[in-house]
């Protein structure tokens, strides 16, 4: 594709719901990453996958963050039994995976009411 | 603990004039350094990347130079133009492939 997409572009949630949010990498990128990004701030590491093999899940805060890229190629990002602390600008990012020049996508705001 | 630090106040200059921005950086020793631009709502834009053993690289009206001895990155925007107005986030990176940013530094061009 043109670009990294992202989807929903919004969501609002209430506590204590899950939620999955999307990331669709530009094609033949072989790494992606999720970051979080709070207002004001840069972007936060949250996890990254090359292929299909989550290799860092360090930035993770809980166990009710989860991630998957089960072909390689799209990648979920699960939030479960969400927190107001959970509201945020969620963003994806892929690489071709040598230089790490990463390509951003437009985010999912997230709104946990 | 790693540290990035960018001025968090806004920097304001007259069109035409040159834009410099800090990065200093603590506990950290980077093997290079990303430079990025973020427009309000909108997603970090690649810009320049410059390795440890490179003093300056240069692109167009933008110049970066990175100080491995004062764990400083500085970032020039020549003949600044309204359109230059953004934040402006470094990211050293050493490590590992995810990217550390900094809280980026918000500058706006007069007219």
């Amino acid at each position: 594709g043109a670009g990294v997409s992202q989807s929903p572009r919004y969501k609002v949630t209430k506590r204590g719901q899950d939620v999955a949010l999307r990331c669709d990498p530009i094609s033949g990128h072989v790494s992606l990453y999720w970051y979080r990004q709070a207002l004001g701030q840069g972007p936060e590491f949250l996890t990254y996958f090359n292929y299909e093999a989550q290799q860092d899940k360090s930035g993770l805060p809980n166990d009710r963050f989860s991630a998957e890229r089960p072909e390689g190629s799209i990648s979920t990002l699960t939030i479960q039994r969400t927190e107001q602390r959970d509201s945020a600008m969620y963003r994806c990012a892929s690489s071709l995976g040598l230089e790490d020049t990463q390509y951003f996508g437009p985010g999912t705001r997230l709104t946990v009411l | 603990s790693q540290k990035i630090e960018q001025n968090s106040e806004a920097l304001n200059i007259q069109e035409g004039k040159t834009a410099t921005l800090t990065c200093n950086y603590t506990n950290y020793s980077p093997a290079y350094l990303q430079w990025y631009r973020q427009d309000p709502g909108r997603g970090p834009v690649f810009l320049l990347l410059i390795r440890e053993n490179e003093k300056e690289k240069r692109k167009e009206r933008l110049k970066v130079t990175f100080d491995t001895t004062l764990k400083q990155s500085l970032f020039h925007i020549t003949a600044s133009q309204p359109a230059d107005s953004a934040t402006y986030l470094c990211a050293p990176q050493g490590g590992r492939r995810a990217l550390t940013f900094g809280s980026g530094t918000r500058l706006q061009v007069q007219p």
